[in-house]
């Protein structure tokens, strides 16, 4: 069964456009929820990560929006780079379950110049 | 280098075959985590050890994989009798108590023929 569904599975933007990730989980008992970054032939990094008693978190150009109600969070990429260009994942875990991750399936992210 | 180390990084073998993958995660980190990832799909979680102690398997594990964690520091995973299905990159990752966030290595990515 998924508990974290992510969509699109790809997305193609222009430098400086905003892309826009979102993810859905089912699992309320999820309470933490981080967005890893991929690039080829490298495992995942984090990249940014929010707790749902927040609704908004930012560093740098990344923003988490969290929508606890609807148990939906999304990745924002303000001006967005070249280098920007990777799959990313958003996950979920429940902190005294080790912080065992539950990944979505990944979007694609290229990022033209 | 101090980040999590895997070897191989690729292994290919043929159907039937045993194969065995070496994972050393960060020096300070007790917990050590094992994923498997397929092409366009996210990480997904395969055990977890909290030092030498494996405290859970997910139920994709079957009975021909094995994991080990001997005095809490590095990590086997093997795999007996492959089968084509086993193909996948297979990602170590680590962490502290307490602290969510999860360092991956560079994976093992594996080819059964």
């Amino acid at each position: 069964q998924q508990q974290v569904k992510q969509s699109p599975q790809s997305l193609i933007v222009q430098k400086g456009g905003i892309p826009i990730i979102n993810c859905a989980y089912e699992n309320t008992a999820f309470d933490y929820f981080p967005w890893y970054q991929q690039f080829p032939g490298k495992g995942p990094a984090l990249l940014i990560a929010i707790r749902p008693d927040v609704s908004e978190k930012k560093e740098g150009r990344f923003t988490i929006s969290f929508n606890k109600s609807a148990k939906q969070f999304s990745l924002h990429i303000m001006d967005s780079q070249p280098g920007d260009s990777a799959t990313y994942f958003c996950a979920a875990s429940i902190e005294t379950s080790g912080s065992r991750l539950t990944f979505g399936e990944g979007t694609q992210l290229t990022v033209n110049p | 280098d101090t980040g999590v180390s895997q070897d191989p990084r690729h292994k290919i073998t043929k159907r039937g075959q045993n194969v065995t993958f070496r994972c050393d995660p960060i020096s300070e980190h007790n917990r050590l985590y094992w994923y498997r990832q397929t092409l366009g799909q996210g990480p997904e979680f395969l055990t977890y050890f909290q030092n030498e102690a494996q405290l859970e398997k997910s139920r994709l594990l079957s009975d021909r994989f094995s994991a080990e964690r001997p005095k809490g520091s590095f990590s086997t995973l093997e795999i007996q009798r492959t089968e084509q299905g086993d193909s996948a990159m297979y990602l170590c990752a680590s962490s502290r108590t307490g602290i969510e966030e999860l360092f991956f290595g560079s994976g093992t990515q594996l080819s059964v023929l």
